[in-house]
């Protein structure tokens, strides 16, 4: 059974840079028939796609987080991780990673979540 | 960008009756839509991909219909289980966008 998992630090500052980490169980992020997600939940809010990352490690992101997003890919430890700049309350959610299927060169729905991870950006 | 629509936003509803959810896109997105049970401290459930296909594992009682902008989910007799949030996500234009969810509760 596929597992995904995430970590990193719970409370950040704003101004700061958020590192998050998913670690991947039960399958290897180097398969080329997935891709793997950051996805976010504010508050009573709904769900936001933040950015995928391909087995080759390119990625592609949100147009409205672009400038402040990098999600890599590390198939030796078999996690993938996002990495959040200049953050502000507006960036407090629930954040999630999840596995993506890969058809015919094309995205598809998502597989496997993690519980998610609460980021709470204050001073 | 797509935008998905859910109604209702919260769906009361008996044990054992049938619960219906409507997701609408704001253009087409053919058959590519899912829908996912959202618990609160637990993962994600996907329980309907490509419109009208049920993952692995999930009870007869979830299908999904629809296709181009008008998509449903139906639950036809409710278990206990079931009281959550339900939503839909569209994967056939970039980027993949989310509906804002539907609160299936006790009636």
């Amino acid at each position: 059974q596929v597992q995904l998992q995430e970590s990193g630090p719970g409370l950040v500052k704003p101004s700061e840079t958020v590192s998050l980490t998913c670690t991947v169980s039960g399958d290897s992020v180097s398969s080329d028939s997935y891709y793997y997600s950051w996805i976010r939940q504010p508050p009573g809010k709904g769900l936001e796609w933040i950015g995928n990352v391909y087995s080759s490690g390119s990625a592609n992101y949100n147009p409205s987080l672009k400038s402040r997003v990098t999600i890599s890919v590390d198939s030796a430890q078999n996690t993938f991780s996002l990495k959040l700049t200049s953050v502000t309350a507006a960036d407090t959610a629930l954040y999630y990673c999840a596995r993506g299927l890969i058809k015919f060169q094309s995205t598809q729905h998502f597989d496997f979540w993690g519980q998610g991870t609460l980021v709470t950006v204050s001073s | 960008e797509i935008v998905l629509t859910q109604s209702p936003a919260t769906l009361s509803v008996s044990l054992g009756e049938r619960a219906t959810l409507s997701c609408r896109a704001s253009q087409s997105v053919g058959s590519n839509l899912a829908w996912y049970q959202q618990k609160p401290g637990q993962a994600p459930r996907l329980l309907i991909y490509a419109a009208s296909t049920r993952a692995t594992g999930i009870p007869a009682r979830f299908s999904g219909s629809g296709s181009g902008t008008e998509f449903t989910l139906t639950i036809s007799s409710l278990q206990s289980e079931d009281f959550a949030v339900y939503f839909c996500q569209q994967y056939y234009n970039w980027p993949q966008t989310f509906g804002q969810g539907t609160k299936v509760d006790v009636k």
